[in-house]
């Protein structure tokens, strides 16, 4: 079974200060690994999608990087409107239509 | 704003009522999914409709259908429901309809109440 598990499980940061957050993963095989941002009472907004080691993807203050057991989200220098839960889920190779997601990362970053 | 669109936003239903959930997307997305959010955890999977067809039922009760009318409708509809049904009701859909690594597009949700 495909499991995740994301780290710390709260961040508060002053505005500027930069971090990382973990989502470390078993699967199977990976055929995708997804992060997504999610403000309270709304859906998950899709951020990125990494498929294999070494790769990584930029969004304005955010990268994620991948490696074969983990991926980091950066944060760099964040702004306040940079505060929401972020969410790690992997598809394996077993699993054509099903994510198994971490319990998620609550960021909040103070001005 | 999201373009997937769910309404309503907020529903409260007795046990005895019957009501429905709706989703619409207009990415021409082939595989469209519901899930269900308690606070402070992730998204559980209830179904997937792939190509307007029920693909997977991840052993939801009986008291919630869904329907896919068309490729770009998704219905839930609710009977009988219990307090503990209580949750954030999210709709997604993917652009492929296989699910193979295609991202999830999601809905703001639908808050229910059982009362």
């Amino acid at each position: 079974e495909d499991q995740v598990t994301q780290s710390p499980e709260a961040l508060r940061l002053q505005e500027g200060e930069s971090s990382s957050l973990n989502c470390s993963y078993t699967v199977s095989g990976l055929r995708g690994l997804f992060w997504y941002r999610q403000d309270p009472g709304k859906g998950p907004e899709f951020l990125f999608t990494l498929y294999s080691a070494g790769e990584e993807k930029e969004k304005e203050r955010l990268k994620a990087t991948l490696t074969k057991k983990e991926s980091f989200l950066h944060i760099t220098a964040p702004k306040p409107e940079d505060s929401a839960t972020y969410l790690c889920a992997v598809q394996g190779v077993s699993n054509d239509y099903k994510l198994s997601f971490g319990a998620g990362t609550t960021v909040t970053v103070r001005a | 704003d999201t373009e997937v669109t769910q309404t309503p936003k907020h529903l409260v239903m007795g046990m005895t009522n019957k009501k429905s959930l709706k989703c619409e997307q207009h990415m021409g997305h082939r595989a469209m999914y519901w899930y269900k959010q308690k606070a402070k955890k992730p998204p559980e999977l209830m179904f997937v409709y792939s190509y307007e067809k029920l693909s997977i039922n991840e052993s939801v009760p009986s008291r919630f259908s869904p329907e896919c009318p068309n490729s770009s409708l998704l219905n839930l509809h609710l009977h009988a429901l219990q307090p503990e049904d209580s949750a954030l009701y999210l709709c997604a859909s993917s652009q492929s309809g296989t699910g193979v690594n295609s991202p999830l597009h999601f809905g703001n949700g639908t808050r229910l109440t059982v009362t």
